[in-house]
């Protein structure tokens, strides 16, 4: 199985900030990872696929980095729709997901 | 417009099989260019892959959830279906149907249901 470590599990940042979230893979997954964003009882939309591909429709303050085992989603200035939660996805075997990390207003 | 919807029973008793079924529009489920999947989330805890199916039938399912489920299409019905044998209430969760992209350069995913809850009583 291959495991997904979000970092941080929350954090606290303010409208026009700039915020990365990290994801770590347990072994390596070339650039097969996706981000997703999911407000409370909602189903989770997709962001970022392939590591760095922004999905359609999405806002070009979302970014996506890396390859390998180590990745970022950076949103360059928050905006009061972006507190939410975010997880990474790997789909290189099968899917799984990290932990997620949990964006809030400071 | 792709639209996928969820529906089943809300409460199941343990030891029994949770089925539910994945109403597809705006898209076919035996088209070679979409696979379909299941997911799941128990209340306030974080997301996790079920399996899913391509458009042959052949699945792919969660090594901890294996023996326990079986995922169908019933091209008929343009829908899809989870089974989800033995339940606990550790399978308490909202369950979420999406679509997937066929193809090496796309997406794992694109459109997902709502979402339904289920919990399972003893």
């Amino acid at each position: 199985d291959i495991q997904l470590t979000q970092s941080p599990s929350t954090l606290s940042a303010s409208v026009g900030d700039r915020v990365t979230i990290a994801c770590r893979a347990s072994q390596n997954i070339y650039s097969w990872l996706a981000w997703y964003q999911q407000k409370p009882g909602k189903a989770p939309k997709l962001l970022i696929y392939k590591a760095s591909s922004l999905e359609s429709g999405v806002p070009s303050r979302f970014s996506g980095s890396g390859s390998g085992t180590e990745f970022t989603l950076t949103i360059s200035s928050l905006q009061p729709d972006d507190f939410a939660t975010y997880y990474c996805q790997q789909y290189n075997s099968y899917f799984s997901f990290g932990q997620g990390t949990r964006l809030d207003i400071k | 417009q792709v639209q996928l919807q969820e529906s089943g029973p809300g409460l199941v008793k343990s030891s029994e099989t949770l089925s539910l079924t994945c109403a597809v529009s705006g898209a076919s489920v035996s088209s070679p260019n979409y696979f379909w999947s299941w997911f799941r989330q128990p209340p306030g805890k974080g997301l996790e892959w079920i399996g899913y199916i391509f458009y042959g039938g052949s699945t792919n399912y969660n090594p901890s959830l294996k023996s326990r489920v079986t995922i169908s299409v019933d091209r008929s019905k343009n829908h899809f279906s989870l089974k989800l044998s033995s339940v606990t209430a550790a399978d308490t969760a909202v369950y979420y149907c999406a679509r997937g992209l066929s193809g090496s350069s796309s997406p794992p995913t694109d459109y997902w249901g709502q979402g339904t809850l289920v919990t399972v009583s003893s």
